[in-house]
């Protein structure tokens, strides 16, 4: 079966510190894979999508960027976060098959303090 | 573009009985698919069901059930026998034809009280 990690579950961080979130998934192979991003009490933002190791595609031009360095793992990175930065920050993979659900990863709560 | 609208910031409902959260949406595709989420405070966000638009029939998994009525461009979610678990934020989500991004709706926050 597939699975989906994400990792830090929390993160304090201070503004102008860089930023690494990483998700990797297991089980599958050449998944497309998602960052959103939620605000509190708010609906999901989608900020990055990849079909393919070292494709990304930006949803909303912002101080953050994705990365594919292999199959199965996406990357979430800032050189230096803003406080507007602070949110839930959610990893997702599905097949590469139309209407495939979306499959997420537990979540990083990040303070940008 | 797709756009999914969900009315009821909030809903009550007493644990064992059915409840229904409302989804309507709008696409100029004609292919599209439907989905619900579950996020509980714990903040993951769960798959629930999945109905495309070609079905003819309503999807349906356990407990839920969605009543699709392409007409009206409605997919509200109806879950039966509702447990205190169930207590959470649904979201209603669509994907239209070929890769396109999942789009939310707003969210409805469902309590369920004993």
């Amino acid at each position: 079966s597939q699975t989906i990690h994400q990792w830090p579950a929390t993160l304090v961080q201070p503004v102008g510190s860089p930023l690494s979130l990483e998700c990797t998934v297991e089980g599958t192979s050449n998944p497309n894979l998602y960052w959103y991003r939620q605000a509190a009490g708010r609906g999901l933002q989608l900020l990055f999508y990849s079909v393919g190791i070292g494709q990304i595609s930006s949803e909303v031009p912002q101080n953050l960027s994705a990365s594919r360095p292999q199959d199965r793992q996406f990357i979430l990175s800032s050189k230096k976060l803003l406080l507007s930065d602070s949110g839930f920050y959610l990893c997702a993979w599905n097949r590469d098959r139309e209407h495939s659900p979306l499959h997420f990863g537990n979540g990083t709560r990040l303070t940008v303090t | 573009a797709q756009k999914i609208t969900q009315t009821q910031p909030g809903m009550f409902v007493q644990e064992k009985e059915a409840v229904t959260l409302d989804c309507t949406y709008d696409t100029s595709d004609p292919s599209y698919g439907l989905f619900w989420y579950k996020q509980p405070s714990s903040g993951e966000m769960i798959f629930l069901i999945y109905q495309g638009s070609y079905d003819q029939q309503n999807a349906t998994e356990g407990r839920y059930s969605l009543n699709f009525q392409k007409a009206r461009k409605s997919a509200n979610l109806v879950i039966s026998a509702s447990q205190l678990g169930d207590s959470a934020m649904y979201f209603c989500a669509m994907k239209g034809t070929g890769f396109q991004k999942l789009v939310f709706g707003t969210g409805t926050r469902l309590l369920v009280s004993p």
